[in-house]
């Protein structure tokens, strides 16, 4: 398995620009994460999705952030407008429910809005 | 709700010492327990978990953690660091009911000189 994948690794864009972050995770696992992580504030949950469906977007910072899941295999994080204070790390995660076995995180996307 | 605390931001350790790094945690009901290893621009892996049974977990690098449900630590210990060991290192807590948000502390830098 080539693990969990995200798109692009890094991306530079203008305040105020819409941003599109992509994750393909694990084959089999139900259950998809969007994390951010700063210096600041460190690994903050965004989002969980179990089977597609979202469950938990409490960590979702404001109404420019939104995340779907289509299908099994494909997740997006979308910010619209994008701002500076939006500049982070962005990781997905996926995880087979009740399998206890952790997380399986992606490389990462690292965001800079400038 | 739980929580994770690692107190030591930053550990310096000198190659072929031993080292611990502290995580503690709070919850009111049982949890499970991992300890992730993030590398310089990549992603975090998980290192070892603790779920049930002994309490004592061991990584396949020689990293240790042991469970003490009376001190509600899980402390990640190693008795002789490598250079390559250098990493930020996050503990991290779910509990084991029907919710499997993983709740991750501050980390902990561990910088191995020669």
């Amino acid at each position: 398995d080539a693990g969990v994948i995200q798109s692009p690794r890094h991306e530079v864009t203008e305040m105020g620009q819409e941003v599109t972050l992509r994750c393909k995770p694990i084959s089999g696992h139900n259950s998809l994460f969007w994390y951010r992580q700063t210096m600041m504030r460190g690994l903050e949950l965004l989002i969980y999705f179990n089977n597609n469906v979202p469950i938990d977007d409490s960590g979702m910072p404001e109404d420019r952030f939104s995340a779907k899941m289509p299908n099994a295999s494909f997740s997006t994080l979308k910010i619209q407008p994008s701002e500076p204070r939006d500049s982070a790390v962005y990781f997905c995660a996926s995880s087979l429910l009740r399998s206890n076995y952790g997380y399986t995180f992606g490389s990462g996307t690292r965001l800079t809005v400038v | 709700a739980q929580s994770v605390t690692q107190l030591d931001s930053q550990v310096p350790v000198f190659e072929e010492a031993p080292v611990e790094l502290r995580c503690n945690y709070s919850s009111s009901v049982s949890v499970y327990l991992f300890w992730y290893v993030q590398y310089p621009n990549q992603g975090l892996q998980l290192l070892l978990k603790y779920l049930s049974g002994s309490t004592l977990v061991e990584s396949i690098n020689g990293f240790e953690a042991e469970f003490n449900k009376s001190q509600t630590s899980f402390h990640l210990r190693k008795p002789s660091v490598h250079i390559s060991d250098t990493a930020e290192y996050f503990c991290a807590v779910s509990d084991t009911g029907s919710s499997y948000k993983l709740i991750f502390g501050s980390g902990t830098r561990l910088l191995v000189r020669p």
